[in-house]
């Protein structure tokens, strides 16, 4: 069974910096893409960011771009998010979800439950 | 970045409605996903590449379109179906989300 599990999140002052993760399992994590994808609270989806199985391909948002920074480690099965100069409208539930690539286009099957990044003084 | 809209942004049906949700893009696309996000959960891959409908989903949904038109529909409504549904096009980056739809129970 495929799971994803967040953890990382919290409350946090705006300008400062926290570290989110997924760890992932019932699959081999080093065959495929991965996301981190947002919902503020009574919002809707924001894509957030994707890293390629290998980390070769790495792309952004531009609300977050030069702020958060995607990496993986497959050895652990893990994805990150690292997350700087955070500001209020970076609240919100974040979650990891795995992509699909078929014929010119990405979707997420497997999506995590969410870790809550609350931002605020 | 192509921007989805859909349509309405809520709506009601009584058990056994047909109900047919919209997703408009600003450019044309080659697949459309959809999915559900219940209350409090995480969403849910539901139809992938316009129509295929995802492990376990019901045979009452359906997906269709092409271009810059796409649609979910549900044959028969049901109590379980009540959500909020989103599209998704990935054909270009950044991949973008519609605003959502949701469907309630009349």
């Amino acid at each position: 069974e495929v799971q994803l599990v967040e953890s990382g999140g919290g409350l946090v002052q705006p300008g400062r910096s926290l570290k989110l993760s997924c760890l992932a399992s019932g699959f081999t994590f080093s065959n495929y893409g991965m996301n981190w994808i947002r919902q503020a609270p009574g919002k809707g989806l924001e894509w957030v960011a994707s890293i390629s199985s290998s980390s070769s391909y790495i792309y952004y948002a531009d609300t977050v771009k030069g702020r958060f920074t995607i990496s993986r480690d497959n050895a652990k099965n893990t994805l990150y998010l690292q997350m700087t100069s955070l500001r209020s409208e970076d609240t919100a539930l974040y979650y990891c979800a795995r992509h699909y690539y078929y014929d010119g286009t990405y979707y997420y099957d497997y999506w995590g439950q969410g870790v809550m990044v609350t931002v605020s003084s | 970045e192509i921007v989805l809209t859909q349509s309405p942004t809520t709506m009601a049906a009584s058990p056994g409605e047909k109900v047919t949700l919209t997703c408009r893009a600003s450019s044309s696309v080659s697949y459309m996903h959809w999915y559900q996000q219940r209350s409090g959960t995480s969403p849910k891959l539901w139809i992938y590449e316009t129509s295929k409908l995802a492990s376990g989903v019901p045979n009452r949904f359906s997906g269709s379109g092409s271009g810059t038109s796409y649609s979910l529909t549900i044959n028969s409504m049901e109590t379980e179906d009540a959500a909020t549904y989103y599209c998704q096009q990935g054909s270009s980056y950044p991949p973008t989300f519609g605003g959502g739809t949701k469907l309630e129970l009349k």
